[in-house]
C-alpha cells in the first residue's frame, strides 16, 4: 500500500461541475502539497497546508490531520483545469524528501 | 521575484552519448535543489537531492551523477546515456523545510 493515495485516477466532468480530488496519508506530516501538472509536463504549486483550509480563486483544498485526508476542491470547473492534479506529503522526519501521490487525471469538458 | 530555468527543453540522443541538464534558480539563495523523473504516464521518482554546493545525495544508484558546482546551480549528467534513461526531467527548488516546491518546465529527454 502506497504512503499517499489519491482518488479517483481520472475524473472527467463537465464544464461548470464542481470537482472534488481526495488524497490520503499514512505517515506523519508536517505539510502537504498540491500539485497541477499541465498537459505540456510542466509542474505548478497550488497549495501548501499544515492544517485547515486554503483558497485560491475556485480552488480550495482542506486537511484533517486527525483523519489523515486533504482534499482539493475546484469550483465551476472549465476546460481549462483540465491536468494532473498530484499530492505530495513532507514528513515528520524532517527529511528533504516528499512522498508523492500518482496523480488524478482531471479532463473537464466543454 | 524567485524563478527557475531548465534545459534543453527536449533532447533526442544516442545510447551511450553522454548528457549534461542544467538548472539554475533566481532570487534566492541556500536553496534546496531536487532532480526528479517522471517516466511516461508514471509518477515522479526522486534522483538526486542538494542543501548546500557540493552536498549531493542519490537516491538511484544507475548512470546518472549530480553536481552542484555554485549555490544556485544544478546539474545533472551521464557519461553513457541507456535506452532507460528516457524520460521527463525535472530540476525543483524549496527555499527550506515547509515551504512549497517550484519546478522548472522540465527536459524531456528520448535515448534512441
Amino acid at each position: 500500500k502506497n504512503e499517499v493515495e489519491q482518488s479517483p485516477q481520472n475524473l472527467t466532468a463537465q464544464e461548470g461541475e464542481f470537482i472534488t480530488i481526495n488524497c490520503s496519508y499514512s505517515v506523519g506530516i508536517s505539510a502537504l502539497h498540491w500539485l497541477q501538472q499541465h498537459p505540456g509536463g510542466g509542474i505548478v504549486s497550488l497549495f501548501m497546508l499544515s492544517s485547515g483550509k486554503k483558497k485560491h480563486g475556485r480552488l480550495i483544498a482542506t486537511i484533517n490531520i486527525q483523519e489523515k485526508h486533504s482534499s482539493l476542491h475546484i469550483t465551476a470547473s472549465h476546460p481549462r483545469d483540465s491536468a494532473v492534479y498530484i499530492c505530495a506529503v513532507e514528513t515528520t522526519s524532517g527529511t528533504y524528501k516528499y512522498i508523492f501521490g500518482t496523480g488524478t487525471r482531471l479532463k473537464v469538458l466543454a | 521575484s524567485q524563478t527557475i530555468h531548465q534545459w534543453p527543453a527536449t533532447l533526442v540522443q544516442p545510447v551511450g552519448s553522454p548528457l549534461s541538464l542544467e538548472c539554475t534558480v533566481e532570487g534566492t539563495s541556500n536553496p534546496n535543489l531536487y532532480w526528479y523523473r517522471q517516466a511516461a504516464g508514471r509518477g515522479l521518482q526522486l534522483l538526486f537531492y542538494s542543501v548546500g554546493i557540493g552536498q549531493i545525495s542519490s537516491e538511484v544508484p544507475q548512470n546518472l551523477s549530480a553536481s552542484r558546482p555554485q549555490d544556485r546551480q544544478f546539474i545533472l549528467s551521464s557519461k553513457k546515456l541507456l535506452l532507460s534513461d528516457s524520460g521527463f526531467y525535472l530540476c525543483a527548488w524549496r527555499s527550506a523545510y515547509n515551504s512549497p516546491l517550484h519546478f522548472g518546465n522540465g527536459t524531456r529527454l528520448t535515448v534512441t
